[in-house]
């Protein structure tokens, strides 16, 4: 079956303990993206990746580290997480040929940070 | 830079009855993508309907239908014979690249039976 995995999906934390969240595809898609979802806010691009070692900032990157090592895998990294951080995060995928291909959507990681 | 605006945080439709759901957009490029995902309940991030912005005929998939509107930077959904499974938050979103999905802040959705 097509589809994005994330884990974990709920995590509560403490401020200052590094995390991370895992987000894989199984559809060899190059363009993967971390979202963050907040009320009255929808979702927001964190980082994106276009390929294998190829990352980007999205429109809210601080505080957070991503990596592509493996064309399947784009976990996201929390150095230091802070209580404003307490979010519900979405990895997505897609070809990256044409901005017309539908972005698969992982299950969400409900995250607190106390 | 590109803004997606949904005005309307909730509203609500009789069972059978038709809605329609409000999305302004801006961008500055030519050619785009706009897209209307449905997140239910279970948070799960569903593609609705897509269009295409060099297309001038509307996108339909089943119930769901929008009406663009290109030159007033309009991108509406509406839903026929509201069913009560379609009680959900509503995104709209603009994709004028592969980098990048823009999203609305939500217009969440109940069906009353």
């Amino acid at each position: 079956e097509a589809q994005v995995t994330q884990n974990p999906r709920y995590l509560i934390t403490v401020t200052g303990k590094k995390l991370t969240v895992t987000c894989s595809q199984n559809m060899n898609h190059e363009y993967m993206s971390w979202y963050r979802q907040d009320p009255g806010l929808g979702l927001r691009q964190i980082y994106y990746s276009m390929n294998v070692e190829v990352t980007d900032k999205g429109d809210v990157p601080e505080g957070y580290k991503v990596s592509r090592k493996e064309k399947r895998n784009f976990p996201l990294i929390l150095e230091s997480p802070s209580p404003n951080q307490t979010s519900l995060y979405f990895c997505a995928s897609s070809f990256r040929d044409r901005a017309y291909n539908e972005q698969f959507f992982g299950p969400g990681t409900r995250l607190t940070v106390l | 830079a590109q803004t997606v605006t949904q005005s309307q945080p909730e509203m609500s439709v009789q069972e059978a009855e038709t809605v329609t759901l409000s999305c302004t957009y801006d961008t500055s490029e030519s050619n785009y993508y706009l897209f209307w995902y449905k997140q239910p309940p279970s948070r799960q991030m569903i593609l609705v309907i897509r269009q295409e912005a060099y297309k001038q005929q509307n996108a339909t998939e089943n119930r769901f239908s929008v009406n663009f509107q290109k030159a007033a930077k309009s991108f509406s959904l509406k839903i026929s014979d509201s069913q009560l499974g379609d009680t959900a938050m509503y995104f709209c979103a603009l994709r004028a690249s592969a980098r990048q999905l823009t999203f609305g802040s939500g217009t969440q959705l109940t069906v009353l039976p």
